[in-house]
């Protein structure tokens, strides 16, 4: 199984400020015949379900804030807020779908400083 | 628009069944896998199984195998998670989610509300 490992377990961060989330896999979920990393973020905000942020590493979901990124290939992966604001204090998680089964990572909690 | 409504969820003692199920809409429900994932309360999310759009490939994780099946109703756009000999550790909200189209190794783009089940005495 690959094991997902995200870093910090918590994070606060001042509003405006930039908040960076990083998710690390135990093996590559690279996949070389189309260059596409089998990786997603998903914000989870409290009493409800996840909601999907970003896809292939570094595609924004449709209707997702360009205040969201994502970047990283291969093992090593990054979440950036550029400018944090209330409402995206949540739950964070990083999901490999390379190979079955599926993992997320244990999750970042983020609140405001 | 894309809804995922689970139903079935409620409080069942160890070692009893229970079966949940997931009503959809707003896309072709036959030419995408779904799946189930869970959260035991407080914890993270744990990937439980999924069905691909033909039905033709179910895998599920370890901690379910040989006790838990999905099933699907094309007919009735619903998919099904049957639990069987259930354990206090499966207490949790289950989510069912939309996976790929027409594969299944893709992200999940939809997430139903959840629906909690407890096993307890």
């Amino acid at each position: 199984d690959i094991v997902m490992t995200q870093s910090p377990d918590s994070l606060a961060v001042s509003l405006g400020e930039r908040a960076t989330i990083n998710c690390k896999s135990s093996q590559s979920v690279l996949y070389s015949s189309n260059n596409k990393n089998y990786f997603a973020w998903y914000q989870q905000r409290p009493g409800q379900p996840p909601k999907l942020l970003i896809y292939w590493a570094s595609t924004r979901e449709s209707g997702v804030p360009d205040r969201f990124s994502g970047s990283g290939s291969g093992t090593d992966f990054t979440l950036t807020i550029s400018s944090l604001q209330a409402e995206d204090v949540a739950v964070y998680y990083c999901q490999q779908y390379y190979s079955s089964p599926i993992t997320f990572g244990q999750g970042t909690r983020l609140e405001i400083k | 628009q894309v809804q995922l409504v689970e139903s079935g969820g409620g409080v069942v003692q160890p070692g009893r069944s229970l079966t949940l199920s997931c009503a959809a809409s707003g896309f072709t429900f036959s030419r995408y896998t779904m799946h189930w994932v869970r959260q035991a309360p407080g914890k993270g999310l744990e990937w439980v199984t999924f069905i691909s759009y033909d039905g033709g490939t179910k895998h599920y994780a370890d901690s379910v195998k040989g006790r838990f099946i999905i099933s699907k109703d094309i007919s009735e756009n619903t998919i099904y998670l049957q639990m069987n000999s259930l354990r206090t550790e499966d207490t949790a909200v289950y989510y069912c989610a939309r996976g790929g189209l027409e594969t299944y190794s893709d992200r999940t783009d939809y997430w139903g509300q959840g629906s909690l089940v407890t096993v307890s005495s």
